[in-house]
């Protein structure tokens, strides 16, 4: 079975620019995760969806982050305009439905992103 | 605020040991735990659960005991094997919480398995 797949695997580009990150859930899954990790930050929840409803986004730092899940098999992480301070690996995960709280998620290989 | 931290940012075993990484907990309120393992480049890997009514959970070669008295949760590698190198981190979702289905990630332990 295909896990989650992330894309880009890797982006770099211009502070200013726009970056979207795509993701697309095990199929059957009904529950999204968007992650950050840092080294200083560990690994953040930024946002989830259910159903392709977002539930919590108290996770997203600020304003220039937005994701959106037009359909069950694909979301996207936005950035604009991206800062320096953005560069991070960004994790998609997925959960099943039916299982205990929706556990456990399972990850895609995440983007790395570098903001020059 | 509430959180997960591991005791130790690195731990080395020889190969065939066993290993046991340690993790704290604040939140008396957890009621679920997960142990993930990261390798260079990839994403986290679901590895073993434990809900907070069991204390002892095992799995392939892994085992995860949870101390609810002292908040306090390990994760067992026997006969550790040069593939188990990685970063482990233990989650917790804390019950009730803002959301059933947040995990809050503890900072996570460096194994390096020695030849």
């Amino acid at each position: 079975d295909a896990g989650v797949i992330q894309s880009p695997r890797h982006e770099v580009t211009e502070m200013g620019q726009e970056v979207t990150l795509r993701c697309k859930p095990i199929s059957g899954h009904d529950y999204l995760f968007w992650y950050r990790q840092t080294m200083m930050r560990g690994l953040e929840l930024l946002i989830y969806f259910n159903n392709n409803v977002p539930i919590d986004d108290s996770g997203m730092p600020e304003d220039r982050f937005s994701a959106k899940m037009p359909n069950a098999s694909f979301s996207t992480l936005k950035i604009q305009p991206s800062e320096p301070r953005d560069s991070a690996v960004y994790f998609c995960a997925s959960s099943s439905p039916g299982t205990l709280m929706g556990q456990p998620q399972h990850f895609g290989d995440g983007t790395r992103l570098s903001i020059l | 605020g509430e959180s997960v931290g591991l005791h130790l940012p690195t731990l080395s075993v020889q190969e065939g040991d066993n290993s046991i990484i340690n993790c704290a907990y604040s939140n008396s309120a957890s009621d679920y735990f997960i142990w993930y393992k990261q390798e260079s480049g990839k994403g986290p890997q679901f590895i073993i659960d434990i809900r907070s009514n069991m204390d002892k959970r095992q799995g392939q070669r892994v085992t995860v005991l949870l101390n609810k008295t002292v908040k306090h949760l390990s994760l067992q590698i026997a006969a550790t094997q040069p593939g188990d190198s990685a970063v482990y981190f233990c989650a917790e979702i804390g019950s009730p919480s803002g959301s059933a289905r947040q995990l809050t990630f503890g900072s996570g332990t460096q194994l390096t398995v020695l030849p």
